[in-house]
């Protein structure tokens, strides 16, 4: 089986533009999480999608948004980029929503100049 | 809300040692806990999901231990080799209304030829 894939993997914007990630589970996983993991803070949560509908949301601003689509892909979308914003964004996938291992992608490093 | 901590934050060994990396959290409502391996500029890779009714799970070289109770989990790495050097990470999942994977910031391992 492949693995989760995510697209792209690198991507350099400005402040003020606005980006989106996407990301592939793996065939029949139904769960997709996404993650911003920087020097600083560490691996943090940012939503968690299961059925297309949004199931938990971490503490990041509204500028942060995601979705997820019928065939499980799910994209996030970051609005009116900032420096903080830079980041590897990873996402995950798991067949259900909180007993199954979490398998993750390479991530997508986005640099926001 | 849930606190994951893990010591030591670096750790350097020679090869062929065995070793054994720490991990603790705050709230012991949790469903499972995972251990991840992340190389530089990577994504994560999964090593061992421990649900919250297991004790311990094993995998190859690797051995994993969960104390709900106390709120403890550890990685025993057996006979180490240089490949084995990365960050490890371990992440909770909680079970209270978040329900999210909340990480801990990770132990950098060398393992010294």
């Amino acid at each position: 089986k492949a693995g989760v894939t995510q697209t792209p993997r690198y991507l350099i914007k400005t402040r003020g533009q606005q980006v989106t990630l996407s990301c592939s589970p793996i065939s029949g996983h139904r769960s997709v999480s996404w993650y911003q993991q920087t020097p600083g803070q560490g691996l943090q949560f940012l939503f968690e999608y299961f059925s297309e509908t949004q199931r938990n949301k971490g503490n990041f601003p509204g500028r942060f948004s995601g979705r997820q689509f019928s065939n499980s892909r799910s994209e996030m979308n970051v609005s009116t980029l900032e420096l903080g914003d830079s980041a590897l964004y990873l996402c995950a996938s798991s067949v259900g929503q909180v007993l199954d291992t979490q398998y993750f992608g390479p991530g997508t490093r986005l640099t926001v100049l | 809300k849930q606190e994951v901590t893990q010591i030591p934050a670096a750790l350097s060994v020679p090869e062929g040692e065995n070793l054994v990396l720490n991990c603790s959290f705050t709230d012991s409502a949790i469903y499972n806990l995972q251990w991840f391996r992340q190389d530089p500029g990577k994504g994560l890779t999964s090593l061992l999901l421990i649900q919250s009714s297991q004790r311990e799970q094993t995998s190859g070289r690797l051995n994993a231990s969960l104390d709900k109770s106390s709120g403890r989990s550890t990685l025993y790495i057996a006979a180490s080799q240089p490949g084995d050097s990365a960050t490890y990470l371990c992440a909770v999942r909680s079970s209270g209304s978040a329900r999210q994977l909340t990480f801990g910031s990770g132990t950098q391992l060398t393992v010294l030829p």
